[in-house]
């Protein structure tokens, strides 16, 4: 079966633009996870989605930072105005309840200059 | 705290041989998941093993098996006649339910040497 994609897997921009990532799941999973990984450390839940409905968005900056997933499939992640901190991997993943564990995608590294 | 702590920043190995990880975490539930995963420089996080906190017997996929111990709250990976394809970066996690948020320690870089 085809694994979690991610597009685009870099991207440069400078702060103050607005940068989007998009993410497609595993077929037939239903929760949705994105994640921020920093360099040298393990990733941190920004946002988990159970179907259409964001379930855990606590640490998500909601200043910047907003996130869809329409129809309970594909998911976008997106951050406006970036800044020199969002440098990070952002990591999506999905899961199904019935298994648990997570399947990440390749991953998106967004560099802020 | 929900914490996962991995005290080995690197870890060296050689080819054939074998190494173990080491793990320990904090939790107040007693129904969670741990999990280690390899992440190579490609970045792709790849899931190596599983286990359930209610299930005594350590789990164990190939070379790769775990001892768990519930509790001292600690859930070490050993790898047996390592590879050079085991070189990556391996994390240690934890879930406090089906579905929910995994909470990764630092990683411990793992070199091998041919």
């Amino acid at each position: 079966e085809a694994g979690v994609v991610q597009s685009p897997r870099y991207k440069i921009i400078e702060k103050k633009q607005p940068v989007a990532f998009w993410c497609n799941p595993i077929s037939g999973h239903n929760t949705l996870y994105w994640y921020r990984q920093n360099l040298g450390q393990g990733p941190e839940l920004l946002i988990r989605y159970e179907n259409e409905e964001a379930v855990d968005d606590s640490q998500l900056p909601k200043d910047r930072f907003s996130a869809e997933r329409l129809k309970g499939v594909d998911s976008t992640l997106k951050i406006q105005p970036a800044e020199l901190g969002d440098s990070a991997v952002y990591l999506c993943a999905s899961s199904t309840r019935a298994k648990g564990e997570q399947y990440f995608g390749p991953g998106t590294r967004l560099t802020v200059t | 705290a929900q914490t996962v702590t991995q005290s080995q920043p690197e870890m060296s190995v050689q080819e054939a041989e074998t190494v173990t990880l080491s793990c320990t975490y904090d939790t107040s539930e007693s129904d969670y998941y741990l999990f280690w995963y390899k992440q190579p420089p490609s970045r792709q996080m790849i899931l190596v093993i599983r286990q359930e906190a209610y299930k005594q017997q350590n789990a164990t996929e190939n070379r790769f098996s775990v001892n768990f111990q519930k509790a001292a709250k600690s859930f070490s990976l050993k790898i047996s006649d390592s590879q050079l394809g085991d070189a990556a970066m391996y994390f240690c996690a934890r879930t406090y339910n089906q579905g929910g948020k995994l909470i990764f320690g630092q990683g411990t870089e793992l070199s091998v040497k041919p």
